[in-house]
């Protein structure tokens, strides 16, 4: 079975500041990984994903990620954040014999204080 | 209207009642997810349809019901909830080539 962990709860960043956001996986299998934003009373978005290839993909509002398979890591970095930044992150995960499932973590709030 | 959209966006409702969850998606996908969103837990994935048949039940309790009428449309039928049942149910679509999950803005649910 799969896992996903986002060690971090809350994350506190002053405007203009760098970020970054941990996800930790566990699995057995070859995975993807995918990380998704929620704004406040709003569903989920695909910020970037990871299938194959490059380990190192990136969003098109400055966000990356990069795939580190011996730390079974899928951290979210930022160079500099803006307050719209602000929000929550869900790191997850599936698997290619079964791309329905997806495994969230439990999410980390992003707060961006100007 | 675009995307995936979810009605009602906010439910009370009693212990007694049955209410039901609408969910359509203008996407052209074919297949629709039902998630519960709890604080502090990771997102529950409940049931999962594959061109109207359903292909996941992550063992939810049976007073949860759902609906796949077309690949367009899916629906939780609720009743006789418990205050715990109170979160966030949001509705997903996805194409099967993509890998990618798109999410509609969720029903607020609160049991009393």
């Amino acid at each position: 079975a799969q896992s996903v962990t986002q060690l971090d709860s809350q994350v506190p960043v002053f405007e203009e500041a760098p970020v970054e956001l941990r996800c930790n996986y566990s699995s057995s299998v070859s995975v993807y990984l995918f990380w998704y934003v929620q704004y406040p009373n709003q569903g989920l978005q695909l910020l970037l994903k990871y299938l194959s290839g490059s380990t190192l993909v990136e969003s098109i509002n400055g966000f990356e990620a990069e795939f580190n398979k011996s730390q079974t890591s899928f951290h979210l970095r930022k160079p500099s954040v803006h307050i719209s930044d602000t929000a929550e992150y869900f790191c997850a995960v599936s698997t290619s014999y079964n791309t329905d499932k997806l495994i969230f973590g439990t999410g980390t709030r992003l707060q961006v204080f100007p | 209207e675009t995307g995936v959209t979810q009605t009602p966006r906010h439910l009370v409702m009693g212990m007694t009642n049955k209410k039901s969850l609408k969910c359509e998606q203008h996407l052209g996908h074919n297949a629709m997810y039902w998630y519960k969103q709890s604080a502090k837990k990771p997102l529950e994935l409940m049931f999962v349809y594959n061109f109207k048949e359903q292909t996941e039940n992550n063992s939810v309790p049976s007073r949860f019901s759902p609906e796949c009428p077309n690949s367009s449309h899916l629906f939780l039928h609720l009743h006789t909830l418990q205050p715990e049942d109170s979160a966030l149910y949001l509705c997903a679509s996805s194409n099967q080539q993509s890998y990618e999950q798109y999410f509609g803005p969720g029903t607020r649910l609160t049991v009393t």
